[in-house]
This record gives C-alpha cells, sequence and structure tokens, in this order.
C-alpha cells in the first residue's frame, strides 16, 4: 500500500518568504506527527495531531512554526518569514490510533528538504 | 524525562564482519525502543522495536536488538555486514506524556561498509 508522501521533496526559499510543506499520511492512521532533523539539532520532534483532540505544539521552536490537519488526513506545515536556521529536512510521520501507549511504529515520509537562502 | 545516547557517530567495519551499534537509555518508566534507518535522501524506516515480552527483537535485514534493563541498553548487532548496510542509523525512545506519543531520537550512527 502507499506509504506517507510529502510535497514538494526540496523547496528553496528565501528568507522572509513563507512555505508551506505537504503531508499525505497513509490511509486510516489517525496519528500525524512532524519532526525536524537538521545538522545542528539532530531529529526534534514539532507537533503531533490526534484524530480530533486538539494537536501537541510543544515542540514547534517559535510562532513562525503552525501546522493544520484537515478532515484528519492531510496535513501543512507553514513556516513564516523564513530564517535560515529552518533550513533542514522536515520529516512527517503516522501512525495507527494511540492504544498501546507509545508502542506503535511510526512510519516515515521522504521528508521536504528545505533550504532557505 | 526519556532520552536516547548513541555512542559512535561513525562506525566502520569490513564487509561480512560483526555490526554494533550501541545506544542507551534513560527513562524513568517501562521504555519502547525503536531503531530505524536512513539511507540517503530517503525518509526513516522502522528496523525493529522492542514494547514487551521477549527482550531479544529481531528485525528487517538480519538485524536483532537486545533490551537489556540493567544495563539501560538497546544495541543493535548484525553478524555479517553487507555493503547495502552502509546508511545512518537511529536509536529512539517513545515518550508518552498525556495524550502525546512521540519519539525521542539519539543523535544517529553512520555506519560505513568497507569491501
Amino acid at each position: 500500500g502507499a506509504g506517507v508522501s510529502q510535497s514538494p521533496s526540496n523547496k528553496v526559499t528565501e528568507k522572509g518568504k513563507d512555505v508551506e510543506l505537504r503531508c499525505d499520511p497513509i490511509s486510516g492512521h489517525t496519528a500525524l506527527y512532524w519532526y525536524r532533523q537538521s545538522l545542528g539539532q539532530g531529529l526534534e520532534f514539532l507537533i503531533y495531531f490526534q484524530g480530533n483532540s486538539a494537536p501537541d505544539k510543544s515542540g514547534l521552536p517559535s510562532d513562525r512554526f503552525s501546522a493544520e490537519r484537515t478532515g484528519g488526513s492531510v496535513s501543512t506545515l507553514t513556516i513564516q518569514r523564513t530564517q535560515q536556521e529552518d533550513s533542514a529536512v522536515y520529516l512527517c510521520a503516522s501512525s495507527l490510533a494511540l492504544r498501546g501507549g507509545g508502542r506503535e511504529t511510526q512510519y516515515f515520509g521522504p521528508g521536504t528538504r528545505l533550504l532557505v537562502l | 524525562a526519556q532520552s536516547v545516547t548513541q555512542l559512535g557517530s561513525h562506525v566502520s567495519v569490513s564487509e561480512g564482519a560483526l555490526v554494533l551499534l550501541r545506544c542507551n537509555y534513560s527513562s524513568s518508566v517501562p521504555p519502547y525502543l525503536f531503531w530505524y534507518v536512513q539511507y540517503p535522501n530517503q525518509g526513516l524506516q522502522l528496523l525493529l522495536k522492542y514494547t514487551t515480552g521477549a527482550t531479544l527483537v529481531k528485525g528487517i535485514n538480519g538485524f536483532e536488538a537486545e533490551f537489556k534493563k540493567s544495563e539501560t541498553s538497546f544495541h543493535l548487532t548484525k553478524p555479517s555486514a553487507h555493503m547495502s548496510d552502509a546508511a545512518e542509523y537511529f536509536c529512539a525512545v517513545s515518550v508518552l506524556g498525556g495524550a502525546t506519543n512521540k519519539l525521542i531520537f539519539g543523535t544517529g550512527t553512520l555506519l560505513a561498509v568497507q569491501p
């Protein structure tokens, strides 16, 4: 079956511009996650959506970052007024509903490579 | 708070040699532990995971890991390295806080396999 897909695969933007990154989770997965992978910080959790519950935004690094998930499926991560330090690979993952207290496997997409000039 | 430490950011082995990638965790509750592999310009792929039950976990591509509570370790091994095993490997612990489930990753180990 289809895995997690992300678009665009690569994005180059100028400092100060806004960008939108898209994630299509695996069909039937109600949990969706965004992570950021950068040279200096490694893999960091950004935000978590579970069904219709309020998202956990505790990992978002600043108020320039926001995310939404429409219809419990597709998610968009938006970065406003991009800065050079936002350059990273943004990874999306999805999993089945949270029943086992964290034992569910998270399936990752290929990522979006963002370069801010 | 949960955390993960991977010893050795770079490991090089010869083809056919034993692969040993080290992971130690810190957790105040019984942990759920994962190993993921990342090939160049790709996302993360699950190799194996430990939740409960048998402490020796077998995964894909001939990898296995053993959960040792007394040593707070979850080292990844493979008896005989293949060239195709060259990739970056991440150990992670699952953090359950309230209604949130997230992974805390180690800093990764880049495995090189020499012919």
